[in-house]
């Protein structure tokens, strides 16, 4: 079955150290695999995504993910947390048959002063 | 870049009345849309896919004579909530799938509160 596994429900970083955020997929075929980030009461931004090609993705924000298909694993890194970075983050797998977005529960990112 | 415009912000309504929450690409054409439910503090949960001039396929659960979804053009998709109550508030958020590249855009979400 496919499947996206955010292990971390939370995570809490003081600023200025470096993020790591894990994701998980169980997917049949070749992925799509995006990250987003939702702040309170909002929606959805795309932070990268991967479909082809260099498997370090460089998003927006300073971030970026590594693919890793030997390990089916596509985390979210970034070198230095700033307070803004506060939110809750989503992994998601594209299915190309029908172009729903497979989700992972979602880690929240809390940063320490 | 890809916008999707998402009307309105929050809403408050009584129970049993009707409420519609639009969503609008403004710069591409959706050809298919997505609804989806949030509950506090949980990952989306897809509601619906609409495809334009199509009628809506709705998830598992969901039930569609209550959530009825309109994507009549390439541009606006809309839902309406039925003879909403308290059960149905949440944090309802539309996605568009821009088909020049294989992204979604997300609208900022609707806020619905049901009293």
């Amino acid at each position: 079955a496919q499947s996206v596994t955010q292990p971390d429900i939370h995570i809490t970083v003081s600023e200025g150290a470096s993020l790591e955020l894990r994701c998980n997929y169980s997917y049949g075929a070749t992925p799509y695999l995006f990250w987003y980030v939702q702040s309170p009461g909002q929606g959805l931004q795309l932070l990268l995504k991967y479909f082809s090609g260099d498997t370090l993705v460089q998003g927006i924000k300073g971030f970026e993910a590594e693919f890793k298909r030997s390990q089916s694993s596509f985390n979210l890194r970034k070198p230095s947390v700033h307070w803004s970075d506060a939110a809750e983050y989503f992994c998601a797998v594209g299915a190309v048959s029908n172009y729903q977005l497979i989700w992972g529960a979602g880690t929240k990112l809390i940063i320490k002063p | 870049g890809a916008v999707v415009s998402q009307h309105p912000s929050w809403v408050i309504c009584k129970s049993g009345t009707s409420v519609k929450i639009e969503c609008r690409s403004l710069d591409f054409q959706a050809t298919t849309m997505f609804w989806y439910r949030q509950f506090p503090k949980q990952s989306l949960m897809l509601m619906a896919t609409s495809n334009e001039g199509s009628k809506a396929t709705y998830e598992q659960g969901v039930e569609k004579d209550k959530f009825l979804i309109n994507h009549a053009s390439l541009t606006l998709s809309t839902l309406t909530v039925t003879s909403a109550h308290p059960e149905d508030s949440s944090f309802y958020i539309c996605s568009a799938r821009d088909s020049r590249i294989y992204g979604y855009t997300f609208g900022s979400g609707t806020r619905l509160t049901v009293v």
